[in-house]
């Protein structure tokens, strides 16, 4: 069955260290790749998403992910996280054969100290 | 320009009762999305419009979950009865055309509690 796994359920950081949160998918097609996050007491808003072309894609207030096709692998990162980034993100895969069908993964907390 | 809203946020409901959920999406929005997110798992798609045709349902336990998109804008999501195990948020999306190219963009969801 098609997945999205999130490895982390939750991470803590300090302000100004780098993140990074894995995602991996099972499905051996071609696929669109998104990036969601969810801030406290915010609606589901889009992060980032890949579509084709270069694989490293710059999302919203300095997030960047990563396609790697070799392993199925879509990692979120930021260089340097703010006490602001606090927030769930989840990865989330289309699989080109099933139209505007989003599957989510489930989710990794990061909490940031200030 | 306003988002996607639903209504009510927050429901808490015995066993066996039935609840409506319901939701406006973003004005000129075709496609309209509902899913379900239960505790720490992410969003699961049970059912997609475009317009006023439910063109992916495959998710929706049929027994008593029911949906309707009237005149292709508002929509409803019934449970009839419902049980314990239906608590989670339930969001509503909306986009602009069916493909995953067109984002969709999400409400702030109904939270359900089931006695």
């Amino acid at each position: 069955a098609q997945s999205v796994s999130q490895h982390n359920h939750h991470v803590i950081l300090s302000e100004a260290a780098s993140l990074e949160l894995g995602c991996n998918y099972s499905y051996g097609g071609t696929v669109n790749l998104f990036w969601y996050v969810q801030y406290p007491g915010q609606h589901l808003q889009l992060l980032l998403k890949y579509f084709s072309g270069d694989p490293l894609v710059k999302g919203i207030k300095g997030f960047e992910a990563e396609f790697i096709k070799s392993k199925f692998s879509f990692n979120l990162r930021k260089p340097s996280v703010q006490w602001s980034d606090t927030a769930e993100y989840f990865c989330a895969v289309n699989p080109y054969s099933s139209a505007s069908k989003i599957i989510f993964g489930s989710g990794t907390r990061l909490s940031i100290r200030p | 320009e306003a988002g996607v809203v639903q209504s009510p946020r927050y429901k808490i409901i015995e066993k066996k009762q039935p609840v409506a959920f319901w939701c406006n999406p973003i004005s000129g929005h075709n496609t309209l999305y509902w899913y379900r997110q239960n505790l720490g798992q992410g969003p699961e798609l049970l059912i997609r419009y475009e317009n006023e045709e439910a063109v992916d349902d495959s998710q929706l336990p049929k027994d008593r979950f029911s949906a309707e998109r009237l005149k292709g804008v508002d929509s409803t999501l019934k449970i009839q009865p419902a049980e314990l195990g239906d608590s989670a948020v339930y969001l509503c999306a909306s986009s602009f055309g069916q493909s995953s190219y067109n984002e969709q963009f999400f409400g702030p969801g109904t939270r359900l509690t089931v006695l």
